[in-house]
């Protein structure tokens, strides 16, 4: 079955570590990858997305991402966190746009706790 | 500008009892629209989409239905909620490639 894996459920680190979140799919194809982040108590927002082009992505707030295709790959980094940066982090990915292609699968997401 | 609404922000129910979460989209026509659930530890679960009025389509098997009686709304329903129903509903629309925007959320407890 097609999934998203993160690979770490809570990741806690002190302000001013750099960060890397990871995220494996398991889709075949053409895919378009996506960072959503969830701050408590708020809404899911879109960090940054890939669709085609060049790999490393740069999104809100100083994060990045690169997408690796033959690893199947997508990493959220971050070189110097904040303590505003907690919050759970979402990996999603569809194979286009229209009907069920456009259907966002996400992984289970992965809380970061930044330590001041 | 677009906004999606969705109400209530919380809700306690009891086993057996209906369920009807309502979601609205304002600022666009004919969205692609979706359910997603959040349990925890479970990340989020695609339950419906829909690409236009009275057409939805099922991505898992469960005790729960949706609608879209009108273009810029979506409802999710129960006829009798089991205590794994609990958990955060999530509405969705999708203008374009650019993503999904999201609702704010409904928090579902089940007693």
């Amino acid at each position: 079955a097609q999934s998203v894996s993160q690979h770490n459920h809570h990741v806690i680190l002190s302000e001013a570590a750099s960060l890397e979140l990871g995220c494996n799919y398991s889709y075949g194809g053409t895919v378009n990858l996506f960072w959503y982040v969830q701050y408590p108590g708020q809404h899911l927002q879109l960090l940054l997305k890939y669709f085609s082009g060049d790999p490393l992505v740069k999104g809100i707030k100083g994060f990045e991402a690169e997408f690796i295709k033959s690893k199947f790959s997508f990493n959220l980094r971050k070189p110097s966190v904040q303590w505003s940066d907690t919050a759970e982090y979402f990996c999603a990915v569809n194979k286009g746009y229209g009907g069920s292609q456009g259907n966002l699968i996400f992984g289970k997401g992965t809380k970061l706790s930044v330590k001041p | 500008s677009q906004t999606i609404h969705q109400w209530p922000a919380t809700l306690v129910q009891p086993v057996g009892s209906p369920l009807s979460l309502e979601c609205t989209v304002e600022g666009t026509s004919n969205p692609n629209l979706y359910w997603y659930r959040q349990a925890a530890g479970r990340g989020l679960q695609l339950l419906f989409y829909s690409v236009g009025i009275g057409q939805i389509s099922s991505e898992v098997p469960q005790n729960l239905s949706a609608s879209r009686p009108q273009d810029r709304q979506f409802i999710l329903s129960s006829k009798k909620l089991l205590l794994s129903d609990s958990g955060f509903y999530l509405c969705a629309w999708s203008p374009t490639l650019a993503g999904y925007t999201f609702g704010s959320g409904t928090r579902l407890t089940v007693v």
